[in-house]
């Protein structure tokens, strides 16, 4: 079975102090995976999608990087605006359709 | 401007009422998808569509009925079946070229 899991739960950062949000995966064949960003009570984001082990996608303070069994978004230097919850997914090879399989999501908050 | 629209924002349902969720999409994307979240959970597939006039079950389809009569439209309608209701309800769309999904801002369903 496809799983996600991502880590920490919740994390508080102060601005300026960068750091790593971690999804660890496990899916018969990756076609993608994808990362977005969630505001309260909103639709979420698209952010990044990456498809192979060392790949790698920067925008603005974000940078995701992919392994074989796992993916980091890395936050260097944020500030209060990127508070949000960060959601991982992942799309498997064998899987029709376009079917996701998302972790439980990463509550970001960053402090001025 | 092109994008994903769900209605209503709020929505309430009592007891043994059918209730149904509007999502619209003028992207022209041919795939669209439901999904339910919960809090500290990851997004569950509710149904998907590929093209108009077929739709599938995903991993939590009981209680849930959908159609697909246009292409833009993938209405869903929640049960009197379905006995936990209470979630954010999100829709999703991408195209067949790329499996980016894209969601709309959502809806709440409270029970009475």
């Amino acid at each position: 079975e496809d799983q996600v899991t991502q880590s920490p739960e919740a994390l508080r950062l102060q601005e300026g102090e960068s750091s790593s949000l971690n999804c660890s995966y496990t899916v018969s064949g990756l076609r993608g995976l994808f990362w977005y960003r969630q505001d309260p009570g909103k639709g979420p984001e698209f952010l990044f999608t990456l498809y192979s082990a060392g790949e790698e996608k920067e925008k603005e303070r974000l940078k995701a990087t992919l392994t074989k069994k796992e993916s980091f978004l890395h936050i260097t230097a944020p500030k209060p605006e990127d508070s949000a919850t960060y959601l991982c997914a992942v799309q498997a090879l064998n899987k029709g359709a376009q079917k996701l399989v998302f972790g439980q999501g990463t509550r970001l908050t960053i402090n001025p | 401007d092109g994008g994903i629209t769900q209605s209503p924002k709020y929505l309430f349902r009592k007891e043994g009422q059918n209730v149904t969720l509007s999502c619209e999409q003028n992207l022209n994307h041919d795939a669209m998808y439901w999904y339910r979240q919960d809090p500290g959970q990851g997004l569950r597939l509710i149904y998907y569509s590929q093209i108009v006039n077929d739709f599938q079950k995903g991993d939590i389809a009981e209680g849930y009925s959908v159609s697909r009569e246009k292409k833009e439209s993938f209405p869903l309608t929640v049960t009197s079946a379905q006995k936990n209701p209470t979630a954010f309800y999100l829709c999703a769309s991408s195209s067949q070229k790329q499996e980016t999904q894209y969601f709309g801002p959502g809806t709440r369903l409270l029970v009475l």
